[in-house]
Formats: C-alpha cells, sequence, structure tokens
C-alpha cells in the first residue's frame, strides 16, 4: 500500500527564515503534486512536479522531485505570515486515485 | 465563476438521520472524487467516478451512496448518521490522464457535525 509521509508534521518558523518540507513515498511514481489549505478552507493547487528534476518556484516557494528518491522536497525562502497555512503532497496511484501525504502545518511567526 | 460547488457548506444533524450534500464542477473534467478531512486534517480518498462511472470505493461503508447523474455533478448521500461521520467532506475534480491537467481542483468543503 502506498505511503505518503510529510515531515516535519508542524513547523513553526520565524519570518525571514528558510525551512524545507520533504515529502517521501513508498511506491514509484513519476509525478507529485502540492496542495496548500488555510485554516477552514479548501484546497489550492500550488504545484505540479511531472517528472524527475522537476523544479517549480512560485514566489517564496520552490518544490522540487526526485523520483528514484521517491522524495519531493518544498522549500521556504525567507518565510512571511502569509505563507502560514498547512501544506499537502499528494502522490497518484494506480487510476483515478490520489494518496495525500499528512500534511504540515506551518506557522509564521512575526 | 466558482469550479467546483458544494452545497452545504454546514450540516449539523443528529444520530440516525440522512443527508445529503452535492457537487457541481465547471470545468469539463471527467474525474470527480469524494474525500474525508478528519479533525487531525488527514485527506483520504473515499470514492473516485469518471464519466459517471464508479471507479473507485475506497472501504467506505455501505451507508454512503454516491450519485453522478452526469460528468458536471457528483452526490454524496449518508444514510443512519454516526458520530464518527463528523468530518470535513470535500468533493474534487480533475483530468484523470491528461498529464498536464490531472491537478485537483477542491470544492470548498461541507463541514458536517453528528449529534
Amino acid at each position: 500500500e502506498l505511503k505518503v509521509e510529510q515531515n516535519p508534521l508542524f513547523l513553526s518558523m520565524q519570518e525571514g527564515k528558510n525551512y524545507t518540507i520533504y515529502c517521501n513515498y513508498s511506491t514509484t511514481s513519476d509525478r507529485l503534486y502540492w496542495y496548500r489549505q488555510d485554516p477552514g478552507k479548501s484546497l489550492e493547487s500550488l504545484f505540479v512536479l511531472l517528472s524527475n528534476g522537476a523544479v517549480k518556484q512560485e514566489g517564496r516557494l520552490m518544490a522540487s522531485l526526485d523520483t528514484k528518491a521517491r522524495l519531493s522536497t518544498l522549500h521556504i525562502t525567507a518565510a512571511v505570515h502569509d505563507l502560514s497555512a498547512t501544506y499537502f503532497c499528494a502522490v497518484p496511484l494506480g487510476t483515478y486515485k490520489y494518496i495525500f501525504g499528512t500534511g504540515t502545518r506551518l506557522k509564521v511567526l512575526a | 465563476d466558482t469550479a467546483v460547488s458544494q452545497t452545504p457548506k454546514y450540516l449539523v444533524t443528529q444520530m440516525g438521520n440522512d443527508k445529503s450534500i452535492k457537487c457541481e464542477q465547471n470545468l469539463g473534467h471527467d474525474t470527480m472524487y469524494w474525500y474525508k478531512q478528519d479533525s487531525k486534517k488527514f485527506l483520504k480518498i473515499m470514492f473516485s467516478y469518471n464519466n459517471k462511472e464508479l471507479i473507485i470505493n475506497e472501504t467506505v461503508p455501505n451507508r454512503f451512496s454516491p450519485k453522478s447523474p452526469d460528468k458536471a455533478h457528483l452526490n454524496l448521500h449518508i444514510n443512519s448518521l454516526e458520530l464518527g461521520d463528523s468530518a470535513v467532506y470535500f468533493c474534487a475534480s480533475s483530468q484523470w490522464g491528461d498529464r498536464g491537467r490531472e491537478t485537483q481542483y477542491f470544492g470548498p468543503g461541507t463541514r458536517l457535525l453528528v449529534l
């Protein structure tokens, strides 16, 4: 059974600092998705990583995918309060099914 | 224009009651999903439909019955509600098989509280 683990589960960081969230998955996949969820809100797509070595950047967030290591990272540069949210990675499994990671709750302190 | 909409947004009901949640997407996607998010924020797939056909049923109790009248709609009916059904239920859609369009679009969620 596919397992998708994220770490850390909780992250409290100061504004201006850098940090990386990790997403490990247990079976072969050539693509991975990152989503953001604000408290009490829905999920919105952040990044779509479609191949080994893919790197995508949007503002202070950068995501990468290493399919051989079964690892994706979400790097935060110079964090700001607006980035406080829960971040999920998701991996497709078989057909018409995605497995979501455990989520990382990020809190950026002013 | 809302891409994926759900109604109702909040549902408070007594144990044993039956309730329905409706979902509609206007993105032209072929695939729709139901997810359950528990109090720890863990997100688990319940059902997947493609072109109105049930594809995935993740060992969900048969008190939960999804129905897709057409590609744009996926409803969820729950019979005999139990306390453990309290959660946020999200509908989502995507275009499975099209690598550039497989990202999922989520509805606003339905917060179900069973008393």
